[in-house]
């Protein structure tokens, strides 16, 4: 079975600071891969999603991940945090023509001023 | 493009009764899922549509829970005979089949169900 590992969780940057948020996933196949964000009381918004199509994955936001199979992660990064980024942040996981998302338990990014 | 709404945001209801949760996806999907979150956690799989048909439902589904498509647009989620350990948020998300199996699930904003 599929998993995802969120390391920390919780991320506390200050305003202007480098947002490493860190996703680790354990499939035999390497799978599709997903970062969605989650502002309080609300639903998940897609920030960018690995096909296979390229490693460096560029998402909305200045947010970008990183799929590396030999350290089977996909962690995201923003160069310069912005108070607006202060979320949860899912990384989630799906296999082939599987259609269910398999989620980590999340990371909540505090940015400091 | 509206997006994938549910009705209602906010539920709070008293041990033992029955609720119902109404999600309209986006309109040309034809995927269709819910999921359960609860507090410090991320969100599980509970059931997923393909137009009107139930393909998939989780352990997490216990027999008191029924979801429905009728039309293969919106869907239903019933919880019979409510328990405490039913508090949650409970989200609907959907997709294009047809997108490649990247296909993306667009969330609702959930609704969140309290049980006292």
């Amino acid at each position: 079975a599929q998993s995802v590992t969120q390391l920390g969780s919780h991320v506390s940057v200050s305003e202007g600071a480098l947002v490493l948020l860190r996703c680790n996933y354990s499939s035999s196949v390497p799978p599709y891969l997903f970062w969605y964000v989650q502002y309080p009381n609300q639903g998940l918004q897609l920030l960018l999603k690995y096909t296979s199509a390229a490693t460096l994955v560029k998402g909305i936001n200045g947010f970008e991940a990183e799929f590396k199979k030999s350290e089977t992660s996909f962690h995201l990064t923003k160069p310069s945090a912005h108070m607006s980024d202060a979320a949860e942040y899912f990384c989630a996981s799906k296999r082939g023509s599987n259609y269910k998302l398999t989620f980590g338990k999340g990371t909540l990014l505090t940015v400091n001023p | 493009d509206t997006g994938v709404s549910q009705d209602p945001r906010h539920k709070i209801t008293k041990r033992g009764q029955n609720v119902t949760f109404r999600c309209d996806p986006i309109s040309e999907h034809n995927r269709l899922y819910w999921y359960r979150q609860t507090l410090g956690q991320g969100p599980e799989f509970l059931t997923y549509f393909q137009n009107e048909a139930q393909l998939e439902k989780s352990r997490l589904l216990s027999d008191r829970f029924s979801a429905e498509r009728p039309k293969g647009s919106f869907s239903t989620l019933e919880i019979q005979r409510t328990e405490q350990g039913d508090s949650a948020m409970y989200l609907c998300a959907s997709s294009f089949l047809g997108q490649g199996a990247g296909e993306t699930q667009y969330f609702g904003p959930g609704t969140r169900l309290l049980v006292l």
